[in-house]
C-alpha cells in the first residue's frame, strides 16, 4: 500500500544529545514536510522540501536540520540546540500540481526528552 | 499573512447530535485552498476535504457537509448524526500557494461523542 512512514513511533533523547526522525514515502510525491504538533496548537510548520536536493526552512526551524537525498525520504534531526524538543512531529507529502492538492501525513513520532 | 482560527477548544455531543465545527480565515490572496482534517487517537492527520476560492458551492458527503461563505471568511464542518467513531481532533487548513508552502493550521476543535 502507498503511504507515508514515520519511525519510531515514540522517541526518548537525553538532554544534549541529536536525534533524527525517518520519514520515507512510496508515493511519488516531490513535496515533503515537517510538522512540529504541541498540546492545543495546531500545526507549526519546520522544514519543507519541494525537490531532491533543495529544502526550505518554515517558521520554526531553528534548532532542526534535515536533508533530501532520495525522493522517498526526508529525515529530520532534532539537534542539541533545540530547547524544547519534546512534542509529537509529523511528516507529511503532497503532489506539486498548481492545484492545492491535499498533503498526507505520517502517524507521527512522538519525541520526549529526559 | 494568513492565519486559521477555530475558537472552539473542545466540543461534548451525545450521539446522533448534529454538531457544526468553525473555522474562520483571513488571507489576503485571492486564489487560495483550504481543507480540514480529521486527527484519530492513532495520531496521523486523514484528509477529509479541500476547497479552492473560487468554488463556494457546499458539499456533502455521508454524514459530513461543509459550508464554505468567502462573505465571512468562514469554512465551517458539520457532523450529521455523530457517532462516537467521530471522536477527534479536527483541524482547518488554509493554504495561499499551489505547492502547499504556507499551510497554516487552525489549532484544532477536539471532538467527543459519547455513547
Amino acid at each position: 500500500d502507498g503511504g507515508i512512514t514515520q519511525s519510531p513511533k515514540y522517541l526518548f533523547r537525553k538532554e544534549g544529545q541529536n536525534v533524527t526522525l525517518s520519514c520515507e514515502q512510496n508515493l511519488n510525491h516531490d513535496a515533503m514536510y515537517w510538522y512540529r504538533q504541541d498540546p492545543g496548537q495546531g500545526l507549526r510548520l519546520i522544514y519543507y522540501s519541494q525537490i531532491v536536493n533543495d529544502f526550505q526552512k518554515g517558521d520554526i526551524a531553528e534548532g532542526y536540520s534535515v536533508s533530501r537525498e532520495k525522493k522517498e525520504s526526508f529525515p529530520l534531526t532534532v539537534t542539541s540546540a533545540q530547547k524544547n524538543p519534546t512534542a509529537f512531529y509529523l511528516c507529511a507529502s503532497s503532489l506539486r500540481d498548481g492545484q492545492g492538492t491535499e498533503a498526507f501525513f505520517g502517524q507521527g513520532t512522538r519525541l520526549t526528552v529526559v | 499573512a494568513q492565519k486559521v482560527t477555530q475558537a472552539q477548544t473542545e466540543i461534548s455531543v451525545v450521539e446522533k447530535e448534529d454538531v457544526t465545527l468553525d473555522c474562520v480565515y483571513e488571507t489576503r490572496d485571492t486564489t487560495y485552498y483550504l481543507f480540514w482534517y480529521k486527527q484519530p487517537p492513532s495520531g496521523e492527520l486523514v484528509f477529509l476535504i479541500r476547497r479552492n476560492s473560487f468554488d463556494e458551492q457546499n458539499e456533502i458527503s455521508g454524514r459530513y457537509s461543509w459550508n464554505f461563505q468567502k462573505s465571512t471568511s468562514s469554512f465551517n464542518f458539520t457532523i450529521t448524526a455523530s457517532q462516537v467513531v467521530d471522536s477527534a481532533v479536527y483541524f482547518c487548513a488554509l493554504s495561499g500557494s499551489y505547492n502547499n508552502n504556507d499551510m497554516r493550521f487552525g489549532a484544532g476543535t477536539r471532538l467527543t461523542v459519547k455513547p
